[in-house]
């Protein structure tokens, strides 16, 4: 099973675009990337998932180099409301998922 | 649509009683999954139903038990809740146990005292 590292925490301010990158030397072939958002006192929401190159949604993109062994999370303009612990998941069935403590973003005004 | 909808949202049980946590989804998932997250901890999978009928334990499973009631629904079960149980859990599910995006419930804060 893949485990990821990212950093504990990161800050940045309203406006700016945000990265968050998530190493997984050991991804499986058929493993994917996947990224949730939780707030405090709720349950995890899906943000985005990719197997290779670049995928972008309505609110963010994923960024997976050759290969795979990091990928990089974007999100454009942050607002305060995207302040949150966001968790990268690496694996090719949900249970076999290894969810770690995730990144506390902080966005200050 | 209610999504993945967790009863009860709090809990307090003395050491030694029991309780079942219910969860239920409208999503016409396949798969269903109960976790628990301690303080500024990840998820950790407790019990897992692939489909209708299976349940398999998943990484903490000692001290529970499921059940499949039926295609919407997946309790969880504490037979003999012990302070360490204290948790929050949460229940989710996917359309399948492949890779792809799972809708989480709101949770369940248990304190076992």
């Amino acid at each position: 099973l893949a485990k990821t590292t990212q950093p504990i925490s990161m800050d940045s301010y309203e406006g700016q675009e945000v990265n968050i990158t998530c190493s997984h030397n050991n991804i499986a072939t058929n493993d994917y990337i996947t990224w949730y958002q939780q707030f405090p006192s709720q349950g995890p929401r899906f943000i985005i998932q990719g197997y290779k190159t670049k995928v972008t949604n309505e609110v963010a993109s994923l960024f997976i180099p050759a290969d795979r062994k990091s990928s990089t999370l974007s999100l454009p303009r942050v607002s305060l409301s995207d302040t949150a612990v966001y968790y990268c998941l690496v694996g090719d069935s949900n249970y076999q998922l290894i969810w770690g403590a995730g990144t506390k973003l902080i966005i200050k005004p | 649509n209610a999504g993945v909808t967790q009863t009860p949202k709090f809990q307090v049980l003395k050491t030694g009683q029991s309780m079942t946590l219910q969860c239920a989804q409208d999503m016409n998932h396949n798969s269903m999954y109960w976790y628990r997250q301690d303080p500024g901890m990840g998820l950790r999978l407790i019990y897992y139903s692939a489909s209708e009928g299976t349940t398999d334990k998943g990484e903490v499973p000692n001290g529970y038990n499921v059940s499949r009631l039926n295609k919407r629904e997946f309790s969880l079960r504490l037979e003999s809740a012990a302070p360490s149980q204290t948790s929050v859990y949460f229940c989710a599910s996917s359309p399948t146990q492949e890779m792809g995006e799972a809708f989480f419930g709101q949770g369940t804060r248990l304190t076992v005292v």
